[in-house]
């Protein structure tokens, strides 16, 4: 089976960082995503990961370690803007190949 | 300017009625997919194209069809026989790599009258 963890709400302030937090035990791995989706609106593409390591995308990162099945969103310099739900999801590989497996998100919440 | 729209924006069904939904794309992509999210949910996969005239059921398909007749268009059909269908719909669409995201459409709000 498929299972991707992540904390359902975080809170932060303007200005500061937060780390957002997602594991996984999947039957294949073959790549990671997170996206961002605001309220009534469409999920949009934050970042990609595949091999171990930091990917840096101005304010956003994102950390993948396969062997520890986890990934971790870093947010920096945080705006009100950003006040949204976080979503992980986890692509498979052979039969499911090109299907995401998607946590519940995380609903962020970022205060002045 | 290239994306995915579902239309309509808001559907209402009745008891016993099917409904159907629209997602058509002009990113020439080769793989569809159908979602669906209730409030503080993360997206389940009601059915899946990866080519044209075949598709996969995903985790939650009973009381939905589709098809993919034509690379652009993925067409949901609920049915009666889904007892509990309102819900968030999202159509996503994807190019044939595995770096590749998967692109939004809008969603359609679901709901019983």
């Amino acid at each position: 089976g498929q299972n991707i963890d992540q904390p359902t709400e975080m809170t932060a302030t303007e200005g500061a960082i937060v780390q957002i937090n997602c594991t996984y035990q999947t039957s294949g791995f073959n790549g990671l995503f997170w996206y961002q989706q605001h309220a009534g609106e469409a999920p949009t593409f934050l970042s990609y990961n595949v091999l171990d390591g930091l990917e840096e995308k101005g304010r956003f990162s994102s950390f993948l370690s396969r062997s520890k099945g986890y990934s971790y969103l870093l947010l920096k310099e945080l705006q009100m803007k950003d006040s949204a739900s976080y979503l992980c999801a986890v692509r498979g590989r052979g039969s499911t190949l090109g299907r995401l497996y998607f946590g519940r998100g995380t609903q962020l919440t970022v205060w002045p | 300017d290239g994306g995915i729209t579902q239309s309509p924006k808001y559907l209402f069904r009745k008891e016993g009625q099917n409904v159907t939904l629209s997602c058509e794309q002009n990113l020439n992509h080769d793989a569809m997919y159908w979602y669906r999210q209730d409030p503080g949910q993360g997206l389940r996969l009601i059915y899946y194209s990866q080519i044209v005239n075949d598709f996969q059921k995903g985790d939650i398909a009973e009381g939905y069809s589709v098809s993919r007749e034509k690379k652009e268009s993925f067409p949901l059909t609920v049915t009666s026989a889904q007892k509990n269908p309102t819900a968030f719909y999202l159509c996503a669409s994807s190019a044939d790599r595995g770096d590749q995201p998967q692109h939004f459409g809008d969603g359609t709000r679901l709901s019983i009258l």
